[in-house]
Order: structure tokens, then sequence, then C-alpha cells
């Protein structure tokens, strides 16, 4: 059973950062492209950024170009999401998501939540 | 602003059915397969579509999905309480760096 389990999210204040998680288990993590996808309170969903299944390709929304940074570690089946420069509009749940085939999410975490304030 | 549109919102009673549209452009749907994604209040999107008009094993047989130029629709019959959900649709952009778009979202109320 494939399994995508978040961590890492909590309060920072504005300017900071913080370094989230995603532990993949249930399938051959290496081989897959992963991504991260956030849902602000209320609104919709927002994809952020995708990695490469060997992570040599990354690419990001506009809206966090320059400030996050997406990297695994395929021998640990991690995911990770590093932010800085956190604003309150970052404030968000931030999902991990397995990409499968042509451009779609076929496993998505639980997700973790993020609030960036004063 | 998404550059795909959906409804905000839709309602219908239990076990009629309901269709849920997607609008792009022919760099978008036009040219790329579309997903779909339920999801349930307090949880996450789970998948109910892929490449148009496919599902995942264990997703029944009352969600379809399909598309026509530049928009895709999702159908539900029979509709069940259970039902009640956001529903987003997705899909690739050529215009974007990365991509990977969802539209705005579809609140789906069953009353």
């Amino acid at each position: 059973e494939v399994q995508l389990l978040e961590s890492g999210g909590g309060l920072v204040q504005p300017g900071g950062s913080l370094t989230l998680s995603c532990a993949a288990s249930g399938f051959s993590f290496n081989s897959y492209t992963m991504n991260w996808v956030r849902q602000a309170p209320g609104k919709g969903l927002e994809w952020v950024s995708v990695i490469s299944f060997n992570g040599r390709s990354t690419y990001y929304a506009d809206s966090v170009k320059g400030r996050f940074s997406i990297s695994r570690d395929n021998s640990k089946n991690t995911l990770f999401l590093h932010m800085r420069r956190l604003r309150a509009e970052d404030t968000a749940v931030y999902y991990c998501a397995k990409e499968d085939g042509d451009y779609y999410f076929d496993h998505w975490g639980q997700g973790t939540l993020v609030t960036v304030s004063s | 602003q998404s550059v795909l549109t959906q409804p905000p919102s839709m309602s219908a009673a239990p076990g009629q059915q309901v269709t849920i549209s997607c609008s792009g452009t022919s760099s978008n749907i036009g040219n790329n397969y579309v997903s779909w994604y339920q999801q349930l209040p307090g949880s996450a999107p789970k998948l109910l579509i892929y490449e148009n008009n496919k599902r995942p094993s264990g997703i029944p047989d009352r969600f379809s999905g399909s598309k026509s130029g530049t928009s895709a629709t999702l159908g539900i019959t029979g509709l069940q309480p259970g039902d009640e959900a956001d529903y987003y649709c997705g899909t690739w952009d050529a215009s974007l760096s990365a991509g990977r778009v969802f539209g705005g979202g579809t609140k789906l109320t069953v009353l």
C-alpha cells in the first residue's frame, strides 16, 4: 500500500524558514516524480513544486520561485520542501503527491499545516 | 485565478446525476490529458479520473470523465450523500514552466 506521510509543519514568523518532509513507502520511490501541492484555508489546490525521479530536474510555481527548494533523498525514501522568506500568503496545508503517467497525482499524503504569522 | 475554469458550486438531490465542467484552452486541456480529484471535507484529495476517462481501481463506475476540445466533464450518477465534496480538474499547461495546473474547484452539495 502506498503511503505518504508529511511532517514539519507549524507556526513560523514572517521571514522565517521551515523544512517539510514526506516519508514514502509502498512503492519504488526512486522511480517516480514527486510534487508538493498546497491549499490555503478555504481555498483551492495550488501546485507548488516538482522534482524528477532522480532529483536532477526541479520546477517551481512563480509564487514560490527563489524562496522554496525541493529535494529528495532516494536512499531514505523521503521528499523535502525547504521554505524560506515565508510570507503570510504561504499559510496553507502542504500535501506531497506522487505523480504517475501524464501529469496526474495518484497518491496524496494527509497534509501538514504551515501557518505564517507573527 | 486558475487557467482552468470550473463552476464554484453545484447542487443536486440524492439519486440524481450531475456533470461538473472544466474549461481550458488549446495550451492545456485541448492537447493534454485531464484528471479529476475528489476532496471530502477535512481530507486530502483523491484521484477519481485520469487520462480523461480512466478510473483507478476502487473508484465506482458512477464516476465518469470525458473530454471534448478544450473542455472536460466529470459525471456522477446515482448521487449519494457521501459524494458531497470539492472536485478539482487538473492537467498540463504548455505555457507554464512546469505545466501542472488545477481548476479552481467545484463544491458539490447533495441536498
